[in-house]
C-alpha cells in the first residue's frame, strides 16, 4: 500500500512571501496525487490534483504543485501568500485507496 | 443548500448513549464516505457507499453503524462509544466510487465534532 509524508507539521510565513509545502509518497507506480485545504471549522476542499500529463498542475486560489517522479514528491507552492491562506493543508495519495498525510498547519504573519 | 451538509456540527454524548450523525449531499453524486479525523493523525477512511451499497468497511468497530438509504443521504449511528472515539467525523461524496478508490475526487462536509464523555 502507498504511504504519504508531510515532513512539516507547522509552517509560518509572512504575508506576501512565497510558500512551499512538502509532500513525499511511497508507492511502486505513479499514484493519483491531491492537495486539500481545511480552514478552521470547515471540511477539506480540493486545491488541485494530478492524474497524468503535465507535471506542473495549477489549482484554485493561486496554488500550483509539481509532481517529481524521481523524488516521489508533490510539493505545493504559492508565489505570494495571503492572510486568508492560513489553514491546514493535506496531501493525499490515491492508489487502491486514498491515503492522507497528517497535514501541515500554515500560519501567516501580517 | 449546496454541497455536503452535516448535522449536528457538535455532539456530546455519554458512553451509554445512542446518537446518529447525518450527512446530505446536493451534488448528484453516487458515492458517499465517512472519515474520522483525530488530532495529529491522518484521516481514516471508515466506510464507502456506492449507489447505496457498502463497498468498503475499514475494520471499523461495530459500535459505529452506517446507513445509506439513498444516494443523497448517509448516516452514522453511534452506540456505546469510548472516549477515544472523540474526533471530527467528516462526510464526503464523489461522482462515483471508482474501483480504484484512490482516483475519486472528494467533496467534504464541514464535519461533526463528537465528544464522548
Amino acid at each position: 500500500a502507498q504511504s504519504v509524508t508531510q515532513p512539516d507539521i507547522h509552517i509560518t510565513v509572512s504575508e506576501g512571501a512565497s510558500l512551499e509545502l512538502r509532500c513525499n509518497y511511497s508507492y511502486g507506480a505513479t499514484p493519483y496525487l491531491f492537495w486539500y485545504v481545511q480552514s478552521p471549522g470547515q471540511g477539506l476542499q480540493l486545491l488541485l490534483k494530478y492524474f497524468s500529463g503535465d507535471t506542473l498542475v495549477q489549482g484554485i486560489k493561486g496554488f500550483e504543485a509539481e509532481f517529481k517522479r524521481s523524488q516521489s514528491s508533490f510539493n505545493l507552492r504559492k508565489p505570494s501568500v495571503h492572510w486568508s491562506d492560513a489553514a491546514e493543508y493535506f496531501c493525499a495519495v490515491g492508489a487502491t485507496d486514498m491515503r492522507f498525510g497528517a497535514g501541515t498547519r500554515l500560519t501567516v504573519k501580517p | 443548500e449546496t454541497g455536503v451538509t452535516q448535522t449536528p456540527r457538535h455532539l456530546v454524548m455519554g458512553m451509554t448513549n445512542k446518537k446518529s450523525l447525518k450527512c446530505e449531499q446536493h451534488l448528484g453524486h453516487n458515492a458517499m464516505y465517512w472519515y474520522k479525523q483525530s488530532a495529529k493523525k491522518p484521516l481514516e477512511l471508515m466506510f464507502v457507499y456506492s449507489l447505496e451499497e457498502r463497498v468498503e468497511n475499514n475494520s471499523v468497530p461495530s459500535r459505529f453503524s452506517p446507513e445509506c438509504p439513498n444516494s443523497s443521504h448517509l448516516f452514522l449511528h453511534l452506540h456505546t462509544l469510548q472516549p477515544e472515539d472523540s474526533a471530527l467525523y467528516l462526510c464526503a461524496s464523489s461522482q462515483d466510487a471508482k474501483v480504484i478508490l484512490g482516483a475519486n475526487v472528494l467533496t467534504f462536509g464541514a464535519g461533526s465534532r463528537l465528544t464522548v464523555l
